[in-house]
């Protein structure tokens, strides 16, 4: 069974604040990762899509890190904005052979003004 | 059109009864998925497509779940004879390459089940 693992659940953050999360997933037949950001009542909207071991992404504010060897892979925020406020999923593409794709169940990100 | 599309976008059935569900992919998108998303969760994997291949629907709760894509392009979710667990939001994704490329997925607006 292949386990994706947000972590944490929810996070309460101040305006201004920098802030990071966590998805952990399976080290082998690693294919890719996906970050999506979901606001609600919207649709899924992709942030990084990241393959190599290593990868950092970033746009604006948020940037992204990836450890296949280790399954993880970092979301972070700098100088969160209430606009940010969303549900932050990753994605886990397994490269064997069926390339199906796993969701985490996200992380909950909350800026108060 | 500009972003993948489904319908309808609410849908309320009786027990029992078959409901089908459509997704309209981005233009030119190749992949086509179907994703299965309760309340507060991340979108659970029912099936996915390249072109008008199935190629992995081991992600479909049971026999009762069917999806199609005859000519690689629309593509429609069947549920025969609804139970009350079927209840959900279901999305359907879309992606420039064929799944196995990195292609991020584009998402549609969802069709919210309610089965009575």
């Amino acid at each position: 069974i292949l386990n994706v693992e947000q972590s944490p659940q929810s996070l309460h953050v101040q305006e201004g604040d920098s802030t990071n999360f966590t998805c952990s997933f399976p080290s082998s037949n690693f294919y890719a990762l996906h970050w999506y950001r979901w606001e609600t009542a919207k649709s899924p909207e992709a942030l990084f899509v990241m393959t190599l071991n290593g990868d950092e992404k970033k746009k604006g504010r948020i940037s992204a890190t990836l450890n296949t060897k280790e399954g993880y892979s970092y979301l972070y925020i700098k100088g969160s904005q209430p606009e940010d406020s969303a549900t932050y999923l990753c994605a886990f593409i397994d490269g064997t052979g069926g390339f199906k794709t796993i969701f985490g169940a996200g992380t909950r990100l909350f800026v108060k003004a | 059109g500009a972003g993948v599309s489904q319908s309808p976008r609410y849908k309320v059935t009786k027990r029992g009864q078959d409901v089908a569900l459509r997704c309209d992919p981005i233009s030119g998108h190749v992949s086509l998925y179907w994703y299965r998303q309760a309340l507060g969760q991340g979108p659970e994997f029912l099936t996915y497509f390249n072109y008008e291949a199935q190629q992995d629907k081991s992600g479909l709760p049971n026999d009762r779940f069917s999806a199609e894509r005859p000519e690689g392009s629309i593509s429609t979710l069947t549920i025969q004879r609804t139970e009350q667990r079927d209840s959900a939001m279901y999305r359907c994704a879309s992606s420039f390459s064929i799944a196995g490329s990195y292609n991020e997925q584009f998402f549609g607006p969802g069709t919210r089940l309610t089965v009575l």
